[in-house]
């Protein structure tokens, strides 16, 4: 079974501070798929990344980046200089690679950027 | 592209109504999903269908929840009679192979509340 864990419930930052956010995943899958979303008050989701897991570089997007250790089951999120519009709940999500198979989401954890 | 559709955004009900949810995928895409987001149980998937053809409902939680997909522009999610304890956001999304480029692409959601 496929299984995600986001241990951090609540997280509250300052403005500027960076901001890592955990996701460990387990699945007896070889090939799979992570993401990550962000749901803001409005309550939408938002696709932020996706990531094969057999490539485990890590990538950066605006002050956005993702840490893939396939080794750890793990795929971290970090925001540099956190804004107060990062203000959300973010969720990891993990599905199998055989495409369009349904997303198995971690419970999420609430972001707070204090101005 | 307009994106995923749900209507209504809102709806709120008495206990023993009937409910029905709305879901417009996006043209061309052939996968479609629906979640359930609830603050004890996250977001869980409750159904997906493959070209109108329902593949997976072991998420639907008991006999009273239904859905169809009479076309591939259109779903429906119905719950009769409903309860207080469905009260919760539903999300609808739809999704187009090759597995290369998957993302499940998510409408606005509807937030039901049933008194």
């Amino acid at each position: 079974a496929q299984k995600v864990t986001q241990a951090q419930t609540e997280i509250s930052v300052v403005e500027k501070e960076d901001v890592t956010l955990d996701c460990v995943y387990e699945t007896r899958d070889t090939t799979y798929y992570l993401f990550w979303y962000k749901q803001p008050p409005s309550g939408e989701l938002v696709f932020l990344i996706r990531r094969n897991s057999f490539d485990e570089q890590n990538e950066i997007s605006g002050r956005y980046s993702w840490n893939f250790q396939k080794s750890t089951s793990s795929f971290n999120f970090t925001i540099t200089a956190s804004q107060v519009v990062d203000s959300a709940v973010y969720f990891c999500a993990l599905s199998a690679y055989s495409g369009n198979t349904p997303l198995v989401f971690g419970k999420g954890t609430r972001l707070s950027v204090i101005a | 592209d307009a994106g995923v559709i749900q209507s209504p955004r809102h709806e709120v009900t008495e206990m023993g109504q009937e409910v029905t949810l709305r879901c417009k995928p996006i043209s061309g895409h052939d996968y479609l999903f629906w979640y359930r987001q609830t603050m004890m149980r996250g977001l869980e998937l409750l159904i997906y269908f493959n070209n109108n053809v329902p593949i997976d409902d072991s998420g639907m939680p008991e006999d009273r929840f239904s859905a169809k997909m009479p076309n591939a522009s259109f779903s429906t999610l119905k719950i009769q009679p409903s309860e207080p304890r469905d009260s919760a956001v539903y999300f609808c999304a739809s999704s187009l192979a090759p597995a290369e480029t998957y993302e499940q692409y998510f409408g606005p959601g509807t937030r039901l509340t049933v008194t």
